[in-house]
């Protein structure tokens, strides 16, 4: 059984501020890692799909890394901002055959940015 | 827009009764997914779907149905088998990918109780 998880479970922080936390993930057998922002009273929301052992991706202030060797991924919010308050998911796929792999979605991270 | 609608929002089931939960997609999307949220715990996958007429078991299907009769549709039935139906219900579908390598898009989900 694939187990994902994260930490820390939450995380309060000052408008302005710099932030990380960490997704782990059994590192044999890797095929994906995917990145999901939750916000109050919306759906989870993409934020990235990473493939590749070293890759990192960006959208705005918001940087993800993955070491698919050692088995983890971080997300990164630089000068973080209220609206970025939510919970941060990830999950990878299981180890199934062919198209029945399914996500395996961690806790999740929840994140308050105080104005 | 193109995304995901699930409806009712909120839905109230007495007991010995079946309820159904109603997810469209018009992302053009093979894959669909029903997930169920509980406090404490991530994300479980209900059922899903990759093609029309046809419907795997996730990790948590006893209790429920589901049918894809139509590429846009995937409707959730809680038969009165589930004996601890209240949660928050989640839909979503992605395209299909062999490596689960495809970000996957959320409704707004329902939130289901018992009378």
């Amino acid at each position: 059984i694939l187990n994902v998880e994260q930490s820390p479970q939450s995380l309060h922080v000052q408008e302005g501020d710099s932030t990380n936390f960490t997704c782990s993930f059994p590192s044999s057998n890797f095929y994906a890692l995917h990145w999901y922002r939750w916000e109050t009273a919306k759906s989870p929301e993409a934020l990235f799909v990473m493939t590749l052992n070293g890759d990192e991706k960006k959208k705005g202030r918001i940087s993800a890394t993955l070491n698919t060797k050692e088995g983890y991924s971080y997300l990164y919010i630089k000068g973080s901002q209220p609206e970025d308050s939510a919970t941060y998911l990830c999950a990878s796929p299981s180890s199934g055959a062919g198209n029945n792999r399914k996500l395996i979605w961690g806790l999740g991270t929840s994140l308050a940015v105080n104005p | 827009d193109g995304g995901i609608t699930q409806s009712p929002k909120y839905l109230f089931r007495k007991e010995g009764q079946n309820v159904t939960l109603s997810c469209e997609q018009n992302l053009n999307h093979d894959a669909m997914y029903w997930y169920r949220q509980d406090p404490g715990q991530g994300l479980r996958l209900i059922y899903y779907s990759q093609i029309v007429n046809d419907f795997q078991k996730g990790d948590i299907a006893e209790g429920y149905s589901v049918s894809r009769e139509k590429k846009e549709s995937f409707p959730l039935t809680v038969t009165s088998a589930q004996k601890n139906p209240t949660a928050f219900y989640l839909c979503a579908s992605s395209i299909l990918s062999t490596y689960s390598n495809q970000p996957q898009h959320f409704g707004d989900g329902t939130r289901l109780s018992i009378l």
